[in-house]
């Protein structure tokens, strides 16, 4: 079955420590993203990557980092320079090629909390 | 400023009833385009439907129908004859295109309660 891939479901880290959310489709999709979710409030992109080795800074990318090695992955790691971290991470991800008509297929979340 | 802007942070349907969420946008570019998603408890996000900014119809898919007015920057989700499984939180979002066509920008959403 082909969809999106984040892991862990549930994240819990000490105050100061950096840490890594996992990303993987086999979509075959070039663009992925970060959105990052508060309660109740929308989605807000951290970062996107439109093709391999290359990436931007969403809205909020401050304290976070990315890496797009591979086609198939975007890791997302939060620094300790991210003053709020707590918050559910979705991973998305939509074909490069179609234009902008496509929706974004999304991954389950991760829901970080750091203690 | 606000680009997605959803006014109703809850609302209330009984079983069966239709029900209309409002989103508004603001936007300069002529061409963009619209989504609704819907987000269930579970947190993950399922997506509706579509609006192109230059679509003459509004979109409609099974239950659901995007009241599409482009003067008044509106595009409101319809979802008729609802049923329990559409509570959940719904999304409004927008792709502006063609420079920035890979940014989507999403609002606070609305939370729907069906009633039976």
């Amino acid at each position: 079955d082909g969809g999106i891939t984040q892991s862990p479901k549930y994240l819990f880290r000490k105050e100061g420590q950096n840490v890594t959310l996992s990303c993987e489709q086999n979509l075959n999709h070039d663009a992925m993203y970060w959105y990052r979710q508060d309660p109740g409030q929308g989605l807000r992109l951290i970062y996107y990557s439109q093709i391999v080795n290359d990436f931007q800074k969403g809205d909020i990318a401050e304290g976070y980092s990315v890496s797009r090695e591979k086609k198939e992955s975007f890791p997302l790691t939060v620094t300790s320079a991210q003053k709020n971290p707590t918050a559910f991470y979705l991973c998305a991800s939509r074909p490069r090629t179609s234009g902008i008509y496509n929706e974004q297929f999304f991954g389950p979340g991760t829901r970080l909390t750091v203690l | 400023a606000q680009k997605i802007t959803q006014t109703q942070p809850g609302m209330f349907v009984q079983e069966k009833e239709a029900v209309t969420l409002d989103c508004t946008y603001d936007t300069s570019d002529p061409s963009y385009g619209l989504f609704w998603y819907k987000q269930p408890s579970s947190g993950e996000m399922i997506f509706l439907i579509y609006q192109g900014s230059y679509d003459q119809q509004n979109a409609t898919e099974g239950r659901y129908s995007l009241n599409f007015q482009k003067a008044r920057k509106s595009a409101n989700l319809v979802i008729s004859a609802s049923q329990l499984g559409d509570s959940a939180m719904y999304f409004c979002a927008m792709r502006e295109g063609p420079t920035s066509y890979d940014k989507v920008i999403f609002g606070p959403g609305t939370s729907l309660s069906v009633i039976p």
